[in-house]
C-alpha cells in the first residue's frame, strides 16, 4: 500500500489480557517508530527500529511492553497483562534516510 | 516535564485571515522542529519543518518561524481556509527529521467560513 498500515484499527480487551498490534510500514522504509497518544495529549515516543534492531526503546513504559521487527519490515507491538491505563491510540510511523516520518492511522486500544 | 509546550488549547479565526500557532520548548539540545496536522480518526500528517540553523521556512500558505534565543517557534497559515480546521502538533527532535520526536499537546484550530 501507499501508506503505513496498522491493524487492528480498534481493539477492546479485558484487563489482564495480552494484546498484539501490527504495523506494516511504507515499502522500503528502514526506520519504524511506535508512539502512543492518550486523550488530550500529543503522541508519546515508545520505540524506534532501524532495520531489525531496536535503536532506541527508552519510551517503553515498563516490561509489559515489547516490540519486534524480525525481518526489518512489519513490526508487532506486544502488551502483556493489559491495564486500563494502557487505553490509548497506538501510532506507528516509518521513514527512510533521514526524511519525513509518516504516520499510520493508529490502533485504538480500549482496556475494560 | 513537558519539553514541548503548546499553551493555547484552541484557536478560532475567520476564513482568509492569518492563523498563528505558537510553541515553546525547554530542551536546548533540540535541533529540528516540525509541525504535524491531525484530523479526527486519522494519523498525524507532516506539514512543515525547520532546522535550528534557520529562522524561517516557507511552503505555500505555511511558514514556520524559529526564535532559538526565546526557545519559541510559530506556524503561520495565511490565508486560512476551512479545510485547515484540525489539531496541530508541534514536535522537536535531537539529531534530525528521523530521530525520536517529542510532541506538544496540540492546538485545535477552527477556521470559520
Amino acid at each position: 500500500g501507499a501508506g503505513v498500515s496498522q491493524t487492528p484499527s480498534n481493539k477492546v480487551t479485558e484487563k489482564g489480557k495480552y494484546v498484539e498490534l501490527r504495523c506494516d510500514p511504507i515499502s522500503g522504509h528502514t526506520a519504524l517508530y511506535w508512539y502512543r497518544q492518550s486523550l488530550g495529549q500529543g503522541p508519546e515516543f515508545l520505540i524506534y527500529f532501524q532495520g531489525t534492531g531496536a535503536a532506541d526503546d527508552s519510551g517503553l513504559p515498563n516490561d509489559r511492553f515489547f516490540a519486534v521487527r524480525p525481518e526489518g519490515s512489519v513490526s508487532t507491538l506486544k502488551i502483556q497483562r493489559t491495564e486500563r491505563g494502557d487505553s490509548a491510540v497506538y501510532l506507528c510511523a516509518s521513514s527512510q534516510g533521514g526524511n519525513t516520518i509518516y504516520f499510520g492511522e493508529g490502533s485504538w486500544l480500549t482496556v475494560v | 516535564d513537558q519539553q514541548v509546550k503548546q499553551n493555547s488549547p484552541s484557536l478560532s479565526v475567520q476564513e482568509g485571515r492569518i492563523s498563528i500557532l505558537n510553541c515553546d520548548y525547554t530542551n536546548s539540545m533540540f535541533d529540528y522542529f516540525l509541525w504535524y496536522k491531525k484530523y479526527p480518526a486519522e494519523g498525524p500528517t507532516f506539514l512543515i519543518s525547520i532546522s535550528s540553523i534557520k529562522d524561517k521556512n516557507e511552503d505555500g500558505r505555511f511558514t514556520v518561524f524559529l526564535n532559538k534565543s526565546a526557545k519559541h517557534l510559530s506556524l503561520h497559515i495565511v490565508p486560512s481556509q476551512p479545510g485547515d480546521s484540525a489539531v496541530y502538533f508541534c514536535a522537536a527532535s535531537v539529531g534530525g527529521a528521523n530521530s525520536k520526536l517529542t510532541f506538544g499537546k496540540g492546538i485545535t484550530l477552527s477556521v470559520r467560513p
